[in-house]
């Protein structure tokens, strides 16, 4: 067991530029989450994913984001047309089927659009 | 809809005193609850969780916390607090009837331990 892991770490873009993010949830989890965290809130959620079926989206989530796990294990979150608002830490995390199990987060995506 | 409030941005606390982060929770049916701690510029750290039981749970690096049914709270505890404490705590709730909800996280508290 890794633990989630996110790359890369950080990245920086011009406005209007896509950008893409990897997720590599723990190996047997089948659910897998994205979340937004910008400076002084808590993390915001995004999308969830149980194996490969994307079943809930955020409001957040606007028509420029979307998000893929394909075969049910690691996801992809991709923004288009970055604008600076979509500055923030990206967030994902992942936990097993069972009801009564927490989520285990990755370090996160910190993006930056200038 | 689920809802969480951490009441106090900031606390402060010397070390070796005791500590505690309050939060109260908003949910329909049984409340699933979580606190995790980040460190700067990292990902959220799992610390404990509430889901049936005893309402005293005890989780990593000496912390608790109560689940109070009645007054809708679950804070977090530590009876001598460390300078390594240092860092933002967020409480989480996810309604237990269904696995398929994610969490939903308060604003954070930041926890500074003084030397």
């Amino acid at each position: 067991d890794t633990g989630v892991s996110q790359n890369p770490r950080h990245k920086i873009t011009k406005r209007g530029q896509n950008v893409t993010f990897r997720c590599d949830p723990i190996s047997e989890h089948n659910r897998l989450y994205w979340y937004r965290q910008t400076l002084g809130q808590g993390p915001e959620f995004l999308t969830y994913f149980q194996n490969e079926a994307q079943l809930e989206k955020s409001r957040l989530l606007s028509d420029r984001f979307s998000a893929e796990r394909p075969k049910g294990s690691f996801s992809t979150l991709e923004i288009q047309r970055t604008e600076q608002g979509d500055s923030a830490m990206y967030l994902c995390a992942s936990r097993s089927g069972l009801m009564n199990t927490e989520a285990f987060f990755g370090q996160g995506t910190r993006l930056t659009v200038v | 809809a689920q809802s969480v409030a951490q009441p106090e941005d900031q606390v402060n606390v010397a070390e070796g005193n005791p500590l505690t982060v309050k939060c109260t929770y908003s949910v329909s049916g049984n409340p699933y609850l979580f606190w995790y701690v980040q460190y700067p510029n990292r990902g959220l750290q799992f610390l404990l969780k509430y889901i049936t039981g005893d309402n005293l749970v005890k989780g990593s690096y000496g912390f608790e916390a109560e689940f109070n049914k009645s007054q809708t709270s679950f804070h977090l505890k530590k009876p001598s607090a460390l300078v390594s404490d240092s860092a933002l705590y967020f409480c989480a709730v996810r309604a237990g009837a269904s696995g398929n909800t994610p969490l939903v996280f308060g604003k954070g508290t930041r926890l500074s331990v003084i030397a």
